[in-house]
């Protein structure tokens, strides 16, 4: 049973278009994280909500817009695609509060791809 | 923002050898967590330190949290070829803050 599952694992699409990206979790944490990983492998955040709110929007571009519908579920809709788009988008969850809150559970990855 | 320095960028190793790898701040972190990434896979957590100067260890894995809370190493003792992948350092200030990560450190081994 995986436990942070997303989907699609791959998506190659135009410049200009709309994708989603769905993401669950089955470990029952009340946090959900957005993660974007460029070509060099690094890794920022991007949004993290809690209980289906909101906590944090790290400066994304306002063409990507984050919903969570349960606490189970993030995903993450991007509206006209540009070429830097093109990464690996992770999702990830954890426990709220103090203690634990900075161990993730990772996906295993969306890589997007704008032609 | 907070940004970590990771070091080194990369590492060639023969199978058999220790590694060590280490992360710095310029400011103070009160969680040091170390990951680890498998080609085509998400980063899995390693280590997770909450106290200043705690040392603790994971299987061939041994991690330090720095006195000064800003700067944390992560060993890796008699390395094996499923070591490779990247090591991100990350650090955190509270539950309610994000984590920031290191750029990584690629540890090739060759056996």
């Amino acid at each position: 049973d995986t436990a942070v599952s997303q989907t699609p694992k791959y998506l190659v699409t135009q410049m200009g278009n709309d994708k989603s990206i769905k993401c669950e979790q089955n470990l029952g944490h009340d946090t959900m994280y957005w993660y974007k990983q460029d070509s060099k492998k690094f890794l920022k955040i991007m949004f993290s909500y809690n209980n289906k709110e909101l906590i944090i929007n790290e400066t994304v571009p306002n063409r990507f817009s984050p919903k969570s519908p349960d606490k189970a579920h993030l995903n993450l809709h991007i509206n006209s695609l540009e070429l830097g788009d093109s990464a690996v988008y992770f999702c990830a969850s954890s426990r709220q509060g103090r203690a634990k809150a900075g161990e993730l559970f990772f996906g295993e990855g969306s890589r997007l791809t704008v032609l | 923002g907070q940004q970590l320095n990771q070091s080194p960028q990369s590492m060639f190793i023969q199978e058999g050898e220790d590694v060590s790898m280490n992360c710095t701040s310029s400011s103070i972190f009160n969680t040091w967590l170390w990951y680890k990434q498998d080609p085509g896979e998400g980063p899995v957590l390693l280590i997770a330190l909450y106290k200043a100067g705690e040392l603790t260890s994971n299987g061939r894995l041994t991690a330090q949290f720095g006195i000064t809370r800003k700067d944390s190493f992560l060993n890796i003792s008699a390395s094996i070829p499923s070591d490779v992948g990247i090591y991100f350092c990350a650090g955190q200030n509270s539950g309610n803050t994000p984590l920031v990560f290191g750029k990584g450190t690629r540890l090739s081994v060759i056996a």
